[in-house]
C-alpha cells in the first residue's frame, strides 16, 4: 500500500506570495490533518479535515486554510505570506482521525519544506 | 508556552544499554499520549501510544510509563541499537466536549544517538 504523498517537497516562494501545498493519503483513509514544524516551535497541529469537512483547527491565522476532497486528498493554503512560514509542513493521515475518541494511528508523509523569501 | 515538554535535545546511549527519554506535560485534560519516531527527510512514525487510564504499555523493545500524579511519561528502549537513533516526538491530546479528541500537540524532540 502506498504512504502519504505530499507535493511539491520543496518550494520557495517570497513575502506576499500565496502557497498551496498538496497531500493524497492512504488509500482507504479518510482523515487528514496538518502541521507545521518550525526549530522554535516543534511541530504544530494545523488542522484536521475528514470527509471534506474541517473538524478540528489549531491556533494559526486565517490566512492558512485548506480544503479535502471526495477522494479525500487534501490541499493546503497560505496566503500573504510571511518570512515565519518558512518550515516544514507535514501531512498525516488515519482512518477515521480524530473523530472517534482515540487518536487514530496517524501516518504522516514527508513534508514540504517552504522557503519564504 | 509548551505544553508537551522535552528538555532533553539530545541524549547519547551506548548500543545494547537502555535509552530513557523523557517528556513532561501542563495540561490536565491531555488524556492520550503517543511517540513519535522521525528519522531525517521523513514524517514521523508512530512508536505506541498510552490512554490515561494505564501507568505502562509495553510493545517489543518499546515500554511508555505514565505517572498522572507527576505529568510526566517516559519510553524505555531496551536493548537499543543503532537504528534507533533518530529524534523522538512525544505527542498528546485531549478530550473534547461533546466528544472527539484535540489535535496533537507535540513537544520539541529529542535526537537519541546510539553509540556502537
Amino acid at each position: 500500500k502506498a504512504g502519504v504523498t505530499q507535493t511539491p517537497r520543496y518550494l520557495i516562494k517570497t513575502r506576499g506570495q500565496q502557497v498551496t501545498l498538496s497531500c493524497s493519503p492512504i488509500s482507504g483513509h479518510r482523515s487528514v490533518s496538518w502541521y507545521q514544524q518550525t526549530p522554535g516551535q516543534g511541530l504544530q497541529f494545523l488542522f484536521e479535515y475528514f470527509s471534506e469537512t474541517q473538524r478540528n483547527k489549531g491556533n494559526f491565522p486565517g490566512r492558512f486554510s485548506g480544503r479535502q476532497f471526495s477522494n479525500s486528498r487534501s490541499e493546503m493554503n497560505v496566503s500573504t505570506l510571511e518570512l515565519g512560514d518558512s518550515a516544514l509542513y507535514l501531512c498525516a493521515s488515519s482512518l477515521v482521525g480524530l473523530a472517534g475518541g482515540r487518536p487514530d494511528t496517524q501516518y504522516f508523509g514527508p513534508g514540504t519544506r517552504l522557503t519564504v523569501l | 508556552d509548551q505544553q508537551v515538554k522535552q528538555n532533553s535535545p539530545s541524549l547519547s546511549v551506548q548500543e545494547g544499554r537502555i535509552s530513557i527519554l523523557n517528556c513532561d506535560y501542563t495540561n490536565s485534560m491531555f488524556d492520550y499520549f503517543l511517540w513519535y519516531k522521525k528519522y531525517p527527510a521523513e514524517g514521523p512514525t508512530f512508536l505506541i501510544s498510552i490512554s490515561s487510564i494505564k501507568d505502562k504499555n509495553e510493545d517489543g523493545r518499546f515500554t511508555v510509563f505514565l505517572n498522572k500524579s507527576a505529568k510526566h511519561l517516559s519510553l524505555h528502549i531496551v536493548p537499543s541499537q543503532p537504528g534507533d537513533s533518530a529524534v523522538y516526538f512525544c505527542a498528546a491530546s485531549a478530550w473534547l466536549e461533546g466528544g472527539g479528541a484535540d489535535g496533537l500537540t507535540f513537544g520539541k524532540g529529542t535526537h537519541l544517538i546510539i553509540q556502537p
